[in-house]
C-alpha cells in the first residue's frame, strides 16, 4: 500500500531565506507527483505536476523535483515571502485512474 | 472558468439526519473524487468515479453513497449522519489516464454533526 510522508510537519523561517519541503513514498511505481498550496479554511491549489518521466518541474520561485528510484519529492521555495504561508500537501497518482494519495502536509510560516 | 463548484460550503447536521454533499466541474473531466480531511489524519479518500455510471469505493466509503449520472455532477450523500463524519470535505476533478495533468479541487463543504 502507497504511504506518504512529508517532513517536516511545520515550519517557520524569516523572511527571503530559500527553503526545502520534503516528500516521500513507498512505491516507486507512480504515474505523476503534484504538490498543494492549502490556504486555511480553504480548497487546494495545484502548484506543480511532475510527471513521472520527468525530473523537475518549475514556476516562478517554486521548483519541484521528483527522484522516483529514491522514492523522493522536493519542493524548494526561493526567497520565501510571508504570502508563502499555507500548508503544502504533496500527492502521488498511482496509476492511469485518478486516485491520488496525500501525505499529511508541511505548515510553513514565513515570517516578516 | 468556474472549475469544482462544491455546495454548500457549510453544514450542521444533527446525528441520524441525511444530507447531500453537491459537486459540479464544467471541465468535461471523466475522474471524480470525494475526500475528507480530518486534522492529523491528512486527506482520505471516500468514493471516486472514472465516468458516468462508474463509481467505486476509495479508502473510507462506509456511511456514504455517491452516484455519476453525468459526467459534470458528482453529489455525496449521508444515509445517516454521525458526528465521526464531522469533517472538511473535498470534491476533485482531472482528466483519466492523462499523466501530464493535474487534479482541481473544490473549496470544499465543512461538515458538522451534533
Amino acid at each position: 500500500k502507497q504511504e506518504v510522508t512529508q517532513i517536516p510537519a511545520a515550519l517557520s523561517v524569516p523572511e527571503g531565506e530559500n527553503l526545502v519541503l520534503n516528500c516521500s513514498f513507498t512505491d516507486s511505481a507512480i504515474y505523476n507527483l503534484q504538490w498543494f498550496r492549502q490556504d486555511p479554511g480553504k480548497g487546494l491549489t495545484s502548484l506543480l505536476l511532475i510527471q513521472s518521466s520527468q525530473r523537475e518541474q518549475t514556476s516562478g520561485r517554486l521548483n519541484a523535483s521528483l527522484d522516483k528510484s529514491s522514492g523522493r519529492s522536493t519542493l524548494y521555495i526561493a526567497a520565501s515571502q510571508p504570502g508563502d504561508s499555507a500548508t503544502y500537501l504533496c500527492a502521488v497518482k498511482g496509476g492511469s485512474q485518478g486516485n491520488l494519495i496525500f501525505g499529511k502536509g508541511t505548515k510553513l510560516s514565513v515570517k516578516p | 472558468n468556474a472549475g469544482v463548484t462544491q455546495t454548500p460550503k457549510f453544514q450542521v447536521l444533527k446525528t441520524g439526519q441525511s444530507m447531500t454533499l453537491q459537486c459540479a466541474q464544467d471541465m468535461n473531466h471523466e475522474y471524480m473524487s470525494w475526500y475528507r480531511q480530518d486534522p492529523g489524519m491528512g486527506l482520505r479518500l471516500i468514493h471516486y468515479s472514472v465516468g458516468a455510471g462508474i463509481t467505486d469505493q476509495g479508502e473510507v466509503p462506509n456511511g456514504y453513497n455517491v452516484s455519476r449520472s453525468t459526467t459534470e455532477d458528482f453529489p455525496l450523500r449521508l444515509l445517516s449522519a454521525a458526528p465521526s463524519q464531522t469533517s472538511v470535505y473535498f470534491c476533485a476533478s482531472s482528466y483519466e489516464r492523462a499523466a501530464n495533468t493535474e487534479a482541481f479541487f473544490g473549496q470544499g463543504t465543512r461538515l458538522t454533526v451534533v
